[in-house]
């Protein structure tokens, strides 16, 4: 199995270019997030899916969309990236009955000048 | 919602010796406290958990304790080895209507483990 996979690893953008990072999980789990990582500031969740067609907002949305159009795939997208977005962005899965016990990628460090 | 804040920010011992790592949260309801440990330019993986019936829980060098009325935990490693070396967070859940569990992330604690 390989897990929780993201891509890139690493982007450098300008501001206002858009983009999407990408996260596929092969281990049938209900429940995917994105989170992001800052300096100083743990981990923080941005949105979050309970299931294919489902997600909602948590801490940070602003700036970013998600969709969960298959049970594998949790795409992040930044419409227009700004230099506040620059960070390290993890997709973590659970299973509904797993007890919330996350799966992280490897993260993708992204860079917006 | 939940707040989680986790002390020390950093933290050196020498290797042989232990570790502790202290959490405390914010909202009453939450019930499951996972730690995780994050290696340099990996994500991170969990190593103990502890949910809030069960006051203290160990695997090998890890232990982890729960004071829910005093809303504390801590990670206890001992005989520390410098592969302990990393960042570790702990968080808290709180579950949310749709069934799933979003976990709060304190800001992590960087553990050094000199030779």
């Amino acid at each position: 199995n390989a897990g929780v996979t993201q891509t890139p690893k690493f982007q450098v953008l300008k501001t206002g270019q858009s983009m999407t990072l990408q996260c596929a999980q092969d281990m049938n789990h209900e429940y995917m997030s994105w989170y992001r990582q800052d300096p100083g500031m743990g981990l923080r969740l941005i949105h979050y899916s309970v299931g294919a067609g489902i997600t909602d907002q948590g801490e940070v949305p602003n700036g970013y969309n998600v969709s969960r159009s298959t049970t594998e795939d949790f795409p992040l997208r930044l419409l227009s990236a700004a230099p506040s977005q620059t960070s390290v962005y993890f997709c973590a899965s659970s299973s509904s009955s797993g007890a919330n016990v996350l799966t992280f990628g490897a993260g993708s460090r992204l860079t917006v000048l | 919602g939940e707040n989680v804040e986790q002390h020390p920010s950093t933290l050196s011992v020498q290797e042989g010796d232990s570790a502790v790592i202290k959490c405390t949260y914010s909202d009453s309801a939450s019930n499951y406290f996972p730690w995780y440990k994050q290696e340099l330019g990996k994500g991170p993986q969990l190593i103990i958990d502890i949910r809030s019936n069960v006051g203290e829980k160990k695997d090998q060098r890890i232990a982890v304790t729960l004071n829910k009325t005093a809303k504390h935990f801590s990670l206890h490693i001992t005989e520390t080895q410098p592969e302990d070396s990393a960042v570790y967070f702990c968080a808290a859940s709180i579950s949310s209507g749709a069934g799933s569990y979003q976990l709060t992330f304190g800001k992590g604690t960087k553990l050094s483990v000199i030779p």
